[in-house]
């Protein structure tokens, strides 16, 4: 069985400019989650869909992050424009089953560079 | 106050040694808890799953919750130097939700 698979892995962006992360949860999985931990910090929650559906938004930071899920498969997350503090490592999750009882698991992050 | 605080370390151990790893939370409400483990340049890996207090094993591994102090542990014994690594504890929080609130991480060296 595949892991969650995220792309790319690295990127490097000035400020001001448009990035979209993508992520491709494990075949199956309705719950797909969106973390970001950025330098000296913890790993904070950003969204949570269900297929989909936004079920919680709560963590997103500001207008400037949209994340999609059309089909309720692969997902990306969109920081346009980009601004120095949106540097970190952006986290993808996801779970079958219900949300709050069931083991996420992670891809391994794309880290992101705003310069 | 965060909701999970761990001390980040960095902890240092020789080969052999028993390791414990803490965190503290700041709502009695929050009922399920984790402990991932996280390599350089890797997402985190689920170790352990617990739900309420008391004691959870998985051979080296060991994961212990007592409610009535909010406190959780995570000890490794015989540690080995491929658990060195970043430990980070978490919980669903008190909702029916799939956020996880995570601690800050723990990162721990153990020397051969």
């Amino acid at each position: 069985e595949a892991g969650v698979t995220q792309f790319p892995s690295h990127s490097v962006i000035e400020k001001g400019q448009t990035v979209t992360l993508r992520c491709d949860p494990i075949s199956g999985h309705d719950n797909l989650y969106w973390y970001r931990r950025v330098m000296g910090k913890e790993i904070k929650f950003l969204l949570h869909f269900v297929k989909e559906s936004k079920q919680d938004e709560s963590g997103m930071p500001n207008n400037r992050f949209l994340a999609e899920r059309t089909g309720g498969t692969y997902s990306t997350l969109k920081v346009q424009p980009a601004e120095l503090e949106d540097s970190g490592v952006y986290f993808c999750a996801s779970n079958g089953g219900r949300a709050y009882n069931s083991p996420l698991h992670f891809g391994n992050g794309t880290r992101l560079t705003v310069t | 106050q965060k909701e999970v605080e761990q001390d980040p370390g960095p902890l240092s151990v020789p080969e052999g040694a028993i390791v414990s790893l803490n965190c503290t939370y700041s709502n009695s409400a929050f009922q399920y808890f984790m402990w991932y483990r996280q390599y350089s340049r890797k997402g985190p890996e689920l170790l352990m799953y617990t739900y309420s207090s008391g004691n959870k094993e998985d051979g080296r591994f060991t994961a212990q919750v007592d409610k009535s102090s909010k406190y959780i542990s995570l000890f490794i014994r015989d540690s080995q130097p491929s658990d060195s690594a970043t430990y980070l504890c978490a919980t669903h929080g008190s909702g029916n939700t799939g956020k996880l609130i995570f601690g800050q991480g723990t990162t721990l060296q153990v020397k051969p």
